[in-house]
């Protein structure tokens, strides 16, 4: 079936070092691939997505390049900021399937 | 605002009563999402609906669980007889159909959180 791994947090980084955070997928074929995040007390946010394999998502100084011979979709970040504190969510969909599934979010903090 | 919203956004309830939540999609999406999310990870489905229909449900919703989009904007999920394990916070999201707007992604709201006490 399909589904998203994550790697487990929760992670605590001083402000300006870098970011991983690993993502893994299976499913069969080429499902499109996004990067969630979500504020404390608020709803999910698109950050970015990448929809065929070698394509690079990138917004607000995050990237993820979609690659199929891995299955992976990891985030990276050059330099945080203590405004990138949150948990962060990895998931795939399918134009003809019927919904988007999530890995369980790494926690991030970043402090100054 | 056009985004997706929700009401309400906090309801505590007693084991037992019944409980609506409401969510109003973005207006030209025809794909609405129902997920529940529990502390510590990650959104799980629900249901999903194509315009009015319900076209979907997660083993997850229960037969206390149900759903509608009458006329295919808004949507309501009602839990019956609540359970502490009920608790939760409940996500809407709404998409353009993606078999017509491929790679489409979804608009999440800010979510219902259910305590039940």
């Amino acid at each position: 079936g399909n589904s998203v791994t994550q790697m487990e947090g929760p992670v605590t980084l001083s402000e300006e070092a870098f970011l991983t955070i690993n993502c893994t997928y299976t499913a069969t074929g080429y499902p499109s691939l996004f990067w969630y995040v979500q504020y404390p007390g608020e709803g999910l946010q698109l950050l970015l997505k990448a929809t065929k394999a070698d394509d690079k998502g990138s917004n607000k100084g995050f990237e993820a390049t979609y690659r199929k011979e891995t299955t992976s979709f990891h985030l990276e970040k050059g330099s945080v900021q203590v405004s990138d504190s949150a948990v962060y969510f990895c998931a795939l969909s399918w134009n003809t399937g019927n919904q988007f599934y999530f890995g369980t979010g790494t926690s991030l903090t970043v402090i100054p | 605002d056009t985004g997706v919203s929700q009401d309400p956004r906090h309801k505590i309830t007693k084991r037992g009563q019944n409980v609506t939540f409401r969510c109003d999609p973005i207006s030209e999406h025809n794909r609405l999402y129902w997920y529940r999310q529990t502390l510590g990870q990650g959104p799980e489905f629900l249901t999903y609906f194509q315009n009015e229909a319900q076209l979907e449900k997660s083993r997850l919703l229960s037969d206390r669980f149900s759903a509608e989009r009458p006329k295919g904007s808004f949507s309501t999920l009602e839990i019956q007889r609540t359970e502490q394990g009920d608790s939760a916070m409940y996500l809407c999201a709404s998409s353009r159909d993606p078999r017509e707007f491929f790679h489409t992604e979804a608009f999440f709201g800010q979510g219902t959180r259910l305590t039940v006490v």
